[in-house]
């Protein structure tokens, strides 16, 4: 049971918008800790996607958003590509368990 | 160019021990938080631990706290995570992982390891 909640999969066929949530508590997103995205290409290490809610490094196209709202947080990919099927994670940190949490991640499929 | 290469991934048995490495390179090594993360095969990236760039902070997570160690070594440019009391639950591949921000801890990682696999099998 991960301390940020994705959900498991979403899916849109090429070109199309999608959404991933990730919903969090007072103790992590809502206590006003940044959250981040990264992309997970399956075999392959993680990589930054959008860092502090909505900046993006170098690198990444702008069809790859963030914002981040109250106790919850969203990554928006407009213009869907076969490149962008990969798993995808929020992070963010919780002053509880004093350290970094992660969503259980969300398997985006290309139709 | 930023490189972390992670070494020292193996299998061991239940309670067995291992050390990770993670050599730094291509960056002012002293300035940066090093996290490690791990990834049990088929599941989510789970934070294991956390040194800062003055090693003032330390963290752990409550599933390793007490049995791992994580230490910084500024001369060699390398960060370890001792792993003491290894059980099946422990088997994953570890990330070592820069912290974006220098002189600062609990922002995102923008440089990732390779990783090394750890198993953890009789």
């Amino acid at each position: 049971q991960s301390v940020l909640t994705q959900p498991p999969s979403v899916s849109g066929a090429p070109g199309q918008r999608v959404t991933i949530s990730c919903t969090g508590s007072s103790s992590n997103i809502g206590a006003g800790y940044d959250v981040h995205w990264y992309q997970q290409i399956p075999g392959t290490a993680p990589k930054l996607l959008i860092y502090d809610n909505n900046s993006r490094p170098s690198g990444v196209p702008d069809r790859f958003s963030g914002s981040k709202s109250d106790t919850s947080a969203s990554l928006a990919i407009t213009g869907l590509q076969a490149e962008d099927e990969a798993d995808y994670y929020c992070q963010s940190f919780d002053r509880s368990l004093s350290g970094s949490v992660f969503g259980g991640g969300t398997r985006l499929t290309v139709l | 160019e930023v490189q972390l290469v992670e070494s020292g991934g193996g299998l061991v048995k239940p309670g067995g021990s291992l050390r990770l490495s993670c050599a730094a390179s291509g960056f002012t090594f002293r300035s940066y938080s090093i996290n490690w993360v791990r990834q049990a095969p088929g599941k989510g990236l789970e934070w294991v631990s956390l040194i800062s760039s003055s090693n003032r902070y330390i963290y752990y997570a409550d599933s390793v706290k007490g049995r791992f160690t994580i230490s910084r070594d500024i001369a060699k440019n390398s960060v370890y995570l001792q792993m003491n009391g290894l059980t099946g639950e422990d088997t994953a591949v570890y990330y070592c992982v820069r912290e974006r921000i220098p002189w600062n801890y609990g922002s995102a990682g923008d440089h990732w390891g390779q990783g090394a696999l750890v198993t953890v099998s009789s």
